[in-house]
């Protein structure tokens, strides 16, 4: 089955600098790539996500890059604030509507 | 955008007793559900996919006696925790899929549930 790595488990930034969290897949059938924030006490929201038919997709602050080649995908915060303190997921999907398969999450923590 | 309800967003339940969790879809049919376990500081781990009308599957590992799952219909999905013990207090999160804009492949996930077994 799929397998997702989430690397680093823990990122510390100041507000203002930039914060990149990186997520390897294993299935190279993976073709939709969503990336979730989660704050303590709630359930994932979606922030971005990005299909295997592109290579990058920005919304704002947030963007997300996947080279399916290597097998990996990466998203990017800029201009950090202390609301973007959370906890991150990526997560990988063969099909539509198959099961997601998540990384094990990104502590982010945007210090004023 | 597409919405899932969860409730309760937290229950306490004697060692036991049986507690039910809702999840509704509000503005979309879901015709897959998901339903996930959270341990403190891990990510999500899936624990059974139903589908509406049909048996839920459970993932490898997971008692089909002790968390009962139904989806009876295209907006409501119940999981039952059946004679809950203390191990079983975790955070308990449903993820929805069907229409709305949950990323183009529909997932949308409820507001998670912490259940603690006394």
């Amino acid at each position: 089955g799929e397998n997702v790595e989430q690397h680093p488990s823990t990122l510390s930034v100041q507000e203002g600098d930039s914060a990149v969290i990186k997520c390897t897949y294993s299935d190279s059938a993976s073709n939709y790539f969503p990336w979730y924030k989660q704050e303590l006490g709630k359930g994932p929201q979606l922030i971005i996500d990005i299909r295997s038919n592109v290579g990058e997709k920005k919304d704002q602050r947030i963007a997300v890059t996947l080279n399916k080649t290597a097998k990996h995908f990466s998203l990017h915060i800029t201009e950090t604030q202390p609301e973007d303190s959370a906890v991150y997921f990526c997560a990988a999907s063969t099909t539509s509507g198959s099961r997601l398969t998540f990384g094990e999450g990104t502590q982010l923590t945007v210090n004023p | 955008g597409a919405v899932v309800s969860q409730h309760p967003s937290r229950v306490i339940c004697k060692s036991g007793t049986s507690v039910k969790i809702e999840c509704r879809s509000l503005d979309f049919q879901a015709t897959t559900m998901f339903w996930y376990r959270q341990f403190p500081k891990k990510s999500l781990m899936l624990m059974a996919t139903s589908n509406e009308g049909s048996k839920a599957t459970y993932e490898q590992g997971v008692e089909k006696d002790k968390f009962l799952i139904n989806h009876a219909s295209l907006t409501l999905s119940t999981l039952t925790v059946t004679s809950a013990h203390p191990e079983d207090s975790s955070f308990y999160i449903c993820s929805a899929r069907g229409g709305g804009t949950g990323g183009g492949y529909g997932y949308t996930f409820g507001s998670g549930t912490r259940l603690t077994v006394v």
